[in-house]
């Protein structure tokens, strides 16, 4: 079993909105940071934001009018939204798990899911 | 906004010993991650707060950190280390990615 796993629709049309959900089969989702990174093709990687089990998000600021991330402790998921999506938001999309113990350092992703965003 | 500069690519021969440098203001002062990156494949942390390595990866790979330059080693460098490499920091509790460096072992 992946320990994180990322599900959504692999398409969504411009100016829609993007919807994927990470489900973590790994350890507690309460003693956490959770993130989520893209990556466009053929470019570098891109922190979208991140999510505590308590609710508290921060997120990228050249994003942040577009991105709701929300968590569901009981169902062990968390989810990103990012609306009015364009061609420029086509990406490979990890959720990953960020160490609090010291550092703040991902060392745990998900395989990652493209979603082209295409009319 | 917090900028990470790393060389496009670095380019060794089998055996011998790759450096990468990311550079940011202060990044001394900062705790600095470090991913390797295979085609298709997601990243994987290889040296954590700056010169810490994750239980598996191998002792050939190092980090140090001071003023404005952190800086990745791969020692005695295999076929198997090809591959895109970043380095990552936290700065007002946002996570910047440097741009990345391709590693190309001849």
């Amino acid at each position: 079993q992946v320990p994180l796993h990322e599900s959504g629709p692999s398409l969504v049309k411009p100016s829609e909105t993007l919807s994927l959900t990470c489900t973590v089969s790994d350890g507690s989702i309460s003693s956490h940071y959770w993130s989520w990174i893209r990556q466009s093709p053929g470019k570098g990687l891109e922190w979208i934001g991140y999510i505590y089990y308590d609710g508290t998000t921060n997120y990228n600021p050249s994003l942040k009018s577009r991105i709701t991330i929300s968590i569901d402790t009981s169902k062990k998921q968390f989810s990103l939204n990012l609306s009015s999506v364009t061609a420029a938001d086509t990406a490979v999309y990890y959720c990953a798990r960020v160490d609090l113990s010291s550092g703040w350092y991902t060392d745990l992703w998900g395989l990652g899911t493209l979603v082209t965003v295409s009319s | 906004s917090y900028d990470l500069t790393q060389p496009l690519s670095v380019s060794l021969a089998l055996g011998q010993t790759a450096t990468i440098t990311c550079r940011g203001d202060k990044i001394g002062t900062k705790n600095v991650h470090w991913y390797q990156q295979k085609p298709g494949q997601a990243p994987v942390l290889v040296i954590y707060r700056d010169d810490e390595r994750p239980s598996g990866i191998s002792e050939r790979f190092s980090g140090s950190n001071s003023g404005n330059t952190a800086t990745l080693t791969i020692s005695r460098a295999q076929a198997g280390d090809e591959a895109d490499y970043y380095c990552q920091v936290w700065h007002n509790r946002a996570a910047v990615f440097g741009s990345g460096t391709q590693v190309t072992v001849l």
